[in-house]
């Protein structure tokens, strides 16, 4: 059974930062394309960042560029997203999700890490 | 770069059909067959209901459906059931590598 799950979410203060991550059961995880989406409460989805197979290449949302950073580790099965100069915008819950080709549909989420960022 | 645009509601009986579209720029529901559709109920994690425009995952039953036209694409679900309750989303891949995701639309069955 393919599992993905979330951690690392919690109360950061803005300017903060944060890592979460991601640990994948059920799947090849080195063959599989990852995402991170994000949903600010009572708000809709929105598409955050994603990284390749081998972790080779990634690409952002220009909301989070040169903020985030998204990364992998096939060895422990773990997808991670390293979230620096945080601020209020980015309160929301952080879903992963796995694609398995480039423009793939996102065919597994996990449950998500709620973030929130405050004072 | 703005969301792709759906309407923020729709509603329908059980037993009737419902369309929700999906409308972005040529760049992107236009420009690729690479359009998906995902469900998500209350405090739960999306799940997809259809992708690469018209297909559907194992298990989905065949009341979901999708389609496009030109930079519109479309959801429609016949035979509302009242578990079909929930919000929608369609997403698009784009020309930049990214996805973009549509402003979500809930479905009421009344």
């Amino acid at each position: 059974e393919v599992q993905l799950m979330e951690s690392g979410g919690g109360l950061v203060q803005p300017g903060g930062s944060l890592r979460l991550s991601c640990v994948a059961s059920g799947f090849t995880f080195r063959s599989y394309w990852m995402h991170w989406v994000r949903q600010a409460p009572g708000k809709g989805l929105v598409w955050v960042a994603r990284i390749n197979s081998d972790g080779s290449s990634t690409s952002y949302a220009d909301s989070v560029k040169g903020r985030f950073t998204i990364s992998r580790d096939n060895a422990k099965n773990t997808l991670y997203l390293n979230m620096n100069s945080l601020t209020a915008g980015d309160t929301a819950v952080y879903y992963c999700a796995r694609i398995d080709y480039a423009s793939g549909p996102l065919d597994y989420w996990g449950q998500g890490t709620l973030l929130t960022v405050s004072s | 770069q703005s969301a792709l645009t759906q309407p923020r509601s729709v509603s329908g009986s059980p037993g009737q059909s419902v369309t929700i579209s999906c409308t972005g720029p040529s760049s992107d529901v236009g420009g690729y067959g690479f359009v998906s559709w995902y469900q998500q109920h209350p405090g739960k994690a999306p799940k997809l209901i259809i992708y690469d425009v018209n297909r559907r995952p194992s298990g989905v039953p065949d009341r979901f459906s999708g389609s496009t036209s030109g930079n519109t694409a479309s959801l429609t679900i016949s035979g509302l059931q009242a578990e079909d309750d929930a919000d929608y989303y369609c997403c698009s891949y784009t020309n930049r590598d990214t996805l973009i995701f549509g402003g979500g639309t809930t479905l009421t069955v009344l």
